[in-house]
């Protein structure tokens, strides 16, 4: 069974620009999370999607935004990049279901994006 | 706000030893929590989920304990090996599968 799989894995980017990360999620896996790692600030919640629905949201600027799409691949744009964007984008599937139907999360290898 | 701690943050301890990483977090309205490894520069690979139902989970030489009340999760590792070498974090799992994470302790363990 194929695991969670983000392209590109290594992207590098100038100030201004925008990007676009993509996640393929396990087979059957019908929530996908997004998450920042930074060495500063370690592992932070972006959003969540289920059923092409963004359920939860962390406490990033608009810059960052997410979609799902019906095959369940999820994709995240940030805009107007920032010296400060530089990190590594895990994206993390699950099969989950309501509120508190919270299930095992699987990880991708992760999208090191550089800003320069 | 979920809180979520890791002591200690890195630990040396030769090949064969028997160790406890410790996990705290300061709201338990948790629903589970989860304990992954990464290696340098990798994604996170799951190690065990403890439901808020469950006390502890098993998984070959690993097991981890979950008690709600005191807001407190360990992972014990027996015999440990060099390929134990990583950093293990802690997420406490909250609402449509938001994990809050701990920052992690980093393990090596010396032949």
């Amino acid at each position: 069974k194929a695991g969670v799989t983000q392209t590109p894995r290594y992207l590098i980017k100038t100030r201004g620009q925008q990007v676009t990360l993509s996640c393929s999620p396990i087979s059957g896996h019908r929530s996908v999370s997004w998450y920042q790692q930074t060495p500063g600030q370690g592992l932070q919640f972006l959003f969540e999607y289920f059923s092409e629905t963004q359920r939860n949201k962390g406490n990033f600027p608009g810059r960052f935004s997410g979609r799902q799409f019906s095959n369940s691949r999820s994709e995240m744009n940030v805009s107007t990049l920032e010296l400060g964007d530089s990190a590594l984008y895990l994206c993390a599937s699950s099969l989950s279901g309501g509120r508190a139907m919270n299930t095992e999360a699987f990880f991708g290898q992760g999208t090191r994006l550089t800003v320069v | 706000k979920q809180e979520v701690t890791q002591i200690p943050a890195a630990l040396s301890v030769p090949e064969g030893e028997n160790l406890v990483l410790n996990c705290s977090f300061t709201d338990s309205a948790i629903y589970n929590l989860q304990w992954f490894r990464q290696d340098p520069g990798k994604g996170l690979t799951s190690l065990l989920l403890i439901q808020s139902s469950q006390r502890e989970q098993t998984s070959g030489r690993l097991n981890a304990s979950l008690d709600k009340s005191s807001g407190r999760s360990t992972l014990y590792i027996a015999a440990s090996q060099p390929g134990d070498s990583a950093t293990y974090l802690c997420a406490g799992v909250g609402g449509f599968q938001k994990l809050v994470f701990g920052t992690g302790t980093r393990l090596l363990v010396s032949p």
